[in-house]
């Protein structure tokens, strides 16, 4: 089945610092999507991608729908510690029955010292 | 707008007995969704109602699990025998329509023992 290989797994950073992590398959979506997980609630949409090479931006939040539509990559910069949480990438793809459902990379899980 | 609510938020049960999950969607909202998370593993799709309907149910593990979403309104997800790899977090999200952005549940954390 269809496959997202997001990376890091984790990372540990200082406050202020600037975090990457990206997300590859080798299937093709329409959308890609980014989600934050904070511990105890479910994940919350932070940027949505429609288009290949759209490039969006959410305050701090940096995302590119890469122009092969098999990869995506998220920003954030000048870290601040409530962006502590798990980071999930997603791509929107078509089910068997003609439905749609999300596709989710693992997760990152960042960790920012102050 | 009251958000996606999911019932119970913790479930610990025995292996071999039968769990039943709550979520109510978004007022409204015509989508709902049902996700799971196994521990350490990615969050996968279970299936998909269109109101009362269910759309897609190609993600459910085996007929152990039986979901239903009463007159398009709440949905329940239903574990009968449980099993030990069944634990996990299981959520719920809803929509006002497809390729419109998701609203998730807290999800109710499943563990069987």
């Amino acid at each position: 089945g269809q496959q997202l290989n997001q990376s890091p797994q984790s990372m540990f950073i200082q406050e202020g610092e600037d975090v990457s992590m990206n997300c590859t398959s080798s299937s093709i979506f329409n959308t890609w999507l980014w989600y934050k997980q904070e511990p105890g609630e479910g994940p919350v949409l932070l940027i949505a991608l429609y288009k290949a090479g759209e490039l969006t931006s959410n305050g701090r939040l940096t995302a590119q729908f890469g122009i092969t539509r098999k990869d995506s990559f998220l920003n954030i910069s000048a870290s601040i510690p409530s962006d502590v949480g798990i980071y999930f990438c997603a791509g929107r793809t078509l089910t068997q029955g003609g439905s749609e459902k999300l596709v989710f990379g693992k997760g990152m899980k960042l960790t920012v010292n102050p | 707008e009251a958000g996606v609510t999911q019932f119970p938020s913790h479930s610990v049960i025995e292996k071999g007995q039968t769990v039943t999950l709550r979520c109510d969607p978004i007022s409204g909202h015509d989508n709902l969704y049902w996700y799971r998370r196994v521990m350490g593993k990615e969050i996968k799709f279970l299936l998909h109602f269109v109101k009362e309907s269910k759309q897609d149910e190609s993600g459910m593990p085996n007929n152990r699990f039986l979901a239903e979403r009463t007159g398009g309104t709440y949905s329940t997800l239903k574990v009968q025998p449980a099993e030990l790899e069944d634990s996990g977090v299981y959520f719920c999200a809803s929509s006002p329509g497809q390729s419109y952005g998701y609203t998730f549940g807290s999800g109710t954390r499943l563990t069987v023992v």
